[in-house]
């Protein structure tokens, strides 16, 4: 079965950090692009960050630029979300995505698998 | 950023009715465009990508069309599980956005 699993949610204080995880399975992870989305309470969709097939390519939301990181482990199955100075509104569901590689282009394409999430609370 | 405007923001129906769901780009974004569901506590499930592709297991009876700036998802017959939010989402642009979103309630 095709899945991503999230895990590293939890309640933070504002300037804290926490690091997300994203085992894969059931699929060639070297080959696809993974994406973090993120959806605040009853908000809707943001994307958040992006990593190629071999780490060579990041990039980050404006919202999150210099704070937050994502890098992978294709030895492990595993995409990270490092998190650093959160705040309050940081506070969402993250999911971690597959992109599909449907339109050929690299980096630009549909969202076919997703966690199930992992809520990130930024409060004091 | 690509701004992506769905419309209406809530839409109640009845089983059997015919749905229409419609997404607005602030600029052209070819056929770049993918419709999600989501349920209540549950992830998005993809079910059309560039504009009108349906996805692998999803039933015939939705399907979407437009390019350039409009686009459309349609359910030609509503079931009791077609009873969620859905979003469109642009990837013709590095910064990816989604619409606001349509909850398609029960009448």
């Amino acid at each position: 079965e095709v899945q991503l699993v999230e895990s590293g949610g939890g309640l933070v204080q504002p300037g804290g950090s926490l690091r997300l995880s994203c085992v894969a399975s059931g699929f060639t992870f070297s080959s696809y692009w993974i994406h973090w989305v993120r959806q605040a309470p009853g908000k809707g969709l943001v994307w958040v960050s992006r990593v190629n097939n071999d780490e060579t390519f990041t990039s980050h939301a404006d919202s999150v630029k210099g704070r937050f990181t994502i890098s992978r482990d294709n030895a492990k199955n595993t995409v990270y979300l490092q998190m650093n100075s959160l705040r309050v509104e940081d506070t969402a569901v993250y999911y971690c995505v597959r992109e599909c590689d449907r339109s050929g282009n690299y980096g630009l394409d549909a969202f076919d698998v997703w966690g199930q999430g992992t809520m990130v609370s930024v409060s004091s | 950023d690509i701004q992506m405007t769905q419309s209406p923001s809530t839409l109640s129906a009845s089983v059997g009715d015919r749905v229409t769901i419609t997404c607005r780009a602030s600029q052209s974004i070819r056929n770049y465009l993918a419709w999600y569901q989501q349920k209540p506590g549950k992830a998005p499930k993809l079910l059309i990508y560039e504009a009108s592709s349906l996805e692998s297991g999803v039933p015939s009876s939705f399907s979407g069309s437009g390019s350039g700036t409009e686009f459309t998802l349609t359910i030609s017959s509503l079931q009791p599980d077609d009873f969620a939010t859905y979003y469109c989402q642009q990837y013709n642009s590095y910064s990816l956005t989604f619409g606001g979103g349509t909850k398609v309630e029960i009448k």
